[in-house]
């Protein structure tokens, strides 16, 4: 049971070249998040998905687009890559709660892409 | 909307000193608390959370945080800190709204680096 898994770790791009991060969980939830980690910003989030086949704008949207490919795997991509995407980019999905409290879970994070544009 | 404010960037101590972790928080709605910590180069983790109940809630590692509604505040402690209790950690939000719907999205304080001295 890896939890949550990012690829790659790190990456370091060109202005304007694309690439796909990619998310996988193996705990059966239907939720799954990106976020992005700037210094002195905390954790901004880019784009969620509630359940497979659905995916919803976050509060920092712009530059980027997702893809929910299955339950499991959840893809971030950035289609012309700029400097102020600089930052490092995680990967969360909630526990499932018998309760239905939702928005009450913990939520499991991957160990995080570091990328850097130049 | 929501929105939490770390009221202080970075918090030195010494070794077996007490600390307080302060964070203020504001929703139009109930809420749900977090406490986060992020170990240099990892993901967060949860250390604990305030659902309803108890305004106390007790984490791991020792910490410990109080909820107060009146304050609107969240604040975590720990009676005497470790060196390997340096890190990173987070208060976060998440609220319903008034048809008790929410996705689980966290909004996120911009985080307090907590450096242990020897």
């Amino acid at each position: 049971n890896a939890g949550v898994t990012q690829t790659p770790k790190f990456q370091v791009l060109k202005t304007g070249q694309s690439m796909t991060l990619q998310c996988a969980q193996d705990m059966n939830h239907n939720s799954m998040y990106w976020y992005r980690q700037d210094p002195g910003m905390g954790l901004r989030l880019i784009y969620y998905s509630a359940s497979e086949g659905t995916t919803d704008k976050g509060e920092v949207p712009n530059g980027y687009n997702v893809s929910r490919l299955n339950k499991r795997e959840f893809s971030l991509r950035l289609e012309s890559a700029a400097p102020s995407q600089t930052s490092v980019y995680f990967c969360a999905s909630p526990e499932v709660s018998g309760q239905g409290l939702v928005g009450a879970n913990e939520q499991f994070f991957g160990p995080g892409t570091r990328l850097t544009v130049l | 909307a929501q929105s939490v404010t770390q009221l202080d960037s970075q918090v030195p101590v010494f070794e077996e000193a007490p600390v307080e972790l302060r964070c203020n928080y504001s929703s139009s709605v109930s809420v749900y608390l977090f406490w986060y910590v992020q170990y240099p180069n990892q993901g967060l983790q949860l250390l604990l959370k305030y659902l309803s109940g108890s305004t106390l809630v007790k984490g791991i590692n020792g910490f410990e945080a109080e909820f107060n509604k009146s304050q609107t505040s969240f604040h975590l402690r720990k009676p005497s800190v470790h060196i390997s209790d340096t890190a990173e950690y987070f208060c976060a939000v998440s609220g319903t709204n008034a048809g008790g719907t929410s996705y689980g999205k966290l909004t996120f304080g911009q985080g307090t680096i907590l450096t242990v001295h020897p």
